[in-house]
């Protein structure tokens, strides 16, 4: 089952704030955020396992709700180079190695 | 040094050929996959391979046949291409509970 990403689309101006959302229907053992440049390949982000955990590094950071089935990626003071698709990813057991990609969610930020 | 690598980067063909494309990768990974990405960006796991042994074969045409000569490659061969297989190819490698690293992708256009 394919997780659901919103909004679909994001414009925001340099400095400004995002939130990516990311909702599943079946539990979930951990989600990946990884960001897409045009014409390359996905970059993997980070990674939350089941336990709430909250990770981040530099103006990026990320929520995982096991109960809620749900995670969140935060861009904060956002940059040019933020600019993307973002996926999120989904994996339902302990490492089974299927790991699901939302629709996407496309970010411009803007000068 | 290239972590994940795959060839070729382009692939024009017509109608009923057969292909390959080829994977490599120098991260000591256990785990490898075949995704296919869309003109609308979805990306969709096709194949994983944990050390050489299939794991995951998602419903994919029998046209396409992965194969793992060892634990650092991991093949894609396509018979009598359509149409519809005109996507963008990328293999990726995990260790695990660890983030996905995709190669540059194929871009495969079939005429």
């Amino acid at each position: 089952q394919q997780p659901v990403q919103s909004p679909q689309a994001v414009i925001l101006r340099e400095g400004e704030d995002a939130v990516i959302n990311c909702s599943s229907s079946k539990a979930l053992y951990s989600v990946h955020w990884y960001r897409q440049k045009h014409g390359e390949a996905p970059i993997f982000l980070m990674i939350l396992l089941k336990g709430g955990e909250q990770k981040g590094h530099d103006k990026i950071s990320a929520s995982f709700n096991e109960k809620k089935q749900q995670s969140s990626l935060y861009l904060t003071a956002s940059q040019l180079s933020y600019s993307g698709t973002y996926f999120c990813g989904t994996d339902k057991g302990a490492n089974t190695g299927k790991l699901i990609f939302g629709q996407g969610t496309t970010l411009q930020v803007k000068p | 040094d290239t972590a994940v690598s795959q060839t070729p980067k382009y692939l024009v063909t017509q109608m009923g050929n057969d292909k390959s494309i080829k994977c490599e990768q120098n991260l000591g990974h256990d785990t490898m996959y075949w995704y296919k990405q869309d003109s609308k960006k979805f990306l969709k796991i096709m194949f994983s391979y944990n050390n050489k042994e299939l794991i995951i074969n998602e419903t994919v045409p029998n046209r396409f046949s992965p194969k793992s000569p060892d634990k650092a490659h991991l093949n894609l061969h396509i018979n009598s291409l359509e149409l519809g297989d005109s996507a963008v190819y990328f293999c990726a490698s995990r260790q695990e509970f660890g983030g996905i690293y995709f190669g540059p992708g194929t871009r495969l256009l079939v005429l």
